[in-house]
């Protein structure tokens, strides 16, 4: 089976400009996540989703973050306009929360975005 | 809040035994997770613990102590491949799939 997909791998623009980061959960997981990773600050929950719906976006730095789930099997992280310290490896992560068994979450490969 | 705490390095020997510490103060307790991280690469599930106790997978066992806020990671036979960042996660009880993530122990496993 397909585990969580991403898109694009590497990512590099200037300072201004926008990006979309792109997510395809595991098919049939109803939850999805996105995260940041840096050496300073470690992983940390931007946002996340359970049934399309955005649950809890308290990580989300600032406004020009936003995300979007317009369907079960896709999610969007834009940045606009993107700033050297938004570089980083932005992770999407899903999982299945139906039922009441604890499952883990299963990360994508990742984006690693570098803004000059 | 939600405070997790790791060791930040560790190095052991191929062949050997190491345990990696995790202690964590939460509101509440909700499920632990460990997950194991090479470097350039996307972290990966290795267990969880809801109740006290051991829970063995292999060569990887996952230890949790709720009364002490406390989780070890036991990495038996260690190779040179288990050379990686390890995460201590435990799940927000406020909301049950938040995981809230350690800063990782990054192990090196030396010949």
């Amino acid at each position: 089976d397909a585990g969580v997909i991403q898109s694009p791998r590497h990512e590099v623009t200037e300072m201004g400009q926008e990006v979309t980061l792109r997510c395809k959960p595991i098919s049939g997981h109803n939850s999805l996540f996105w995260y940041r990773q840096t050496m300073m600050r470690g992983l940390e929950l931007l946002i996340y989703f359970n049934n399309n719906v955005p649950i809890d976006d308290s990580g989300m730095p600032e406004d020009r973050f936003s995300a979007k789930m317009p369907n079960a099997s896709f999610s969007t992280l834009k940045i606009q306009p993107s700033e050297p310290r938004d570089s980083a490896v932005y992770f999407c992560a899903s999982t299945d929360n139906r039922g009441v068994t604890l499952r883990a979450q299963y990360f994508g490969p990742g984006t690693r975005l570098t803004v000059l | 809040g939600q405070n997790i705490d790791q060791p930040t390095e560790m190095t052991a020997t191929e062949g050997a035994i190491v345990q990696i510490n995790c202690t964590y103060q939460t509101s509440g307790f909700n499920g632990l997770f460990w997950y194991q991280q090479h470097a350039g690469e996307a972290p990966t599930f290795l267990s969880y613990n809801v109740l006290d106790g051991l829970e063995e997978k292999g060569r990887f066992s996952s230890f949790l102590s709720r009364s002490k806020g406390y989780s070890y990671l036991l990495l038996k036979e260690l190779q040179m491949k288990d050379s990686a960042s390890y995460l201590c996660a435990v799940r927000d009880p406020g909301a049950t799939n938040k995981l809230i993530f350690g800063t990782g122990t990054l192990l090196a496993v030396q010949p």
